[in-house]
């Protein structure tokens, strides 16, 4: 069974430039987070969805960030306009919940570097 | 808010050794709770997942356990192999009316050598 999808692996881009990361959950799921990892402050979620729906973005950073998920099976991370604080590594991952009882399946990140 | 703490936050020790590794969350109001494993430059795995109404879970040389009472896990690892080298992580579903999203400690980095 294919995982969690992300794209792209790595992406190299100058400030100011727009950035969008884009992922695929596993079929059938209907949760969806995005995670940001730093060195400084480990893992964090930052927006998760529910049958495509955001439910909280409380950790999304700035009004810089923003995420859709237009369908089931894709989601996008935007960052726009860009800032060399913004590199990291992002992750999504996505679950089939029920009552909190199933685990959450991570893709391999994106390594954003913002120069 | 829910805080999650990992200790140590590196360990070193020779091959076949059996080590304990730490977590402390400070909310016991969780779903769950979920042991990661990260390989450099790669995603986490999930490793073990134990709910709220389990004391522990085994997978292999692994075992996790649970004191929701007094906010802490372990994760044991048996006969500990250089492959077992990674950053060990450690995170907690929230059931106390936050974020459905995980919760994570910073991690522990261990090197088994050889």
């Amino acid at each position: 069974d294919a995982g969690v999808i992300q794209s792209p692996r790595h992406e190299v881009t100058e400030m100011g430039q727009e950035v969008t990361l884009r992922c695929k959950p596993i079929s059938g799921h209907d949760y969806l987070f995005w995670y940001r990892q730093t060195m400084m402050r480990g893992l964090e979620l930052l927006i998760y969805f529910n049958n495509n729906v955001p439910i909280d973005d409380s950790g999304m950073p700035e009004d810089r960030f923003s995420a859709k998920m237009p369908n089931a099976s894709f989601s996008t991370l935007k960052i726009q306009p860009s800032e060399p604080r913004d590199s990291a590594v992002y992750f999504c991952a996505s679950s089939f919940r029920r009552v909190g009882n199933q685990p959450q399946h991570f893709g391999d990140g994106t390594r954003l570097s913002i120069l | 808010k829910q805080e999650v703490t990992q200790i140590p936050a590196a360990l070193s020790v020779p091959e076949g050794e059996n080590l304990v590794l730490n977590c402390s969350f400070t909310d016991s109001a969780i779903y769950n709770l979920q042991w990661f494993r990260q390989d450099p430059g790669k995603g986490l795995t999930s490793l073990l997942l134990i709910q709220s109404s389990q004391r522990e879970q085994t997978s292999g040389r692994l075992n996790a356990s649970l004191d929701k009472s007094s906010g802490r896990s372990t994760l044991y690892i048996a006969a500990s192999q250089p492959g077992d080298s990674a950053t060990y992580l450690c995170a907690v579903a929230s059931s106390g009316g936050g974020a459905d999203g995980l919760t994570f400690g910073k991690g522990t980095h261990l090197i088994i050598q050889p």
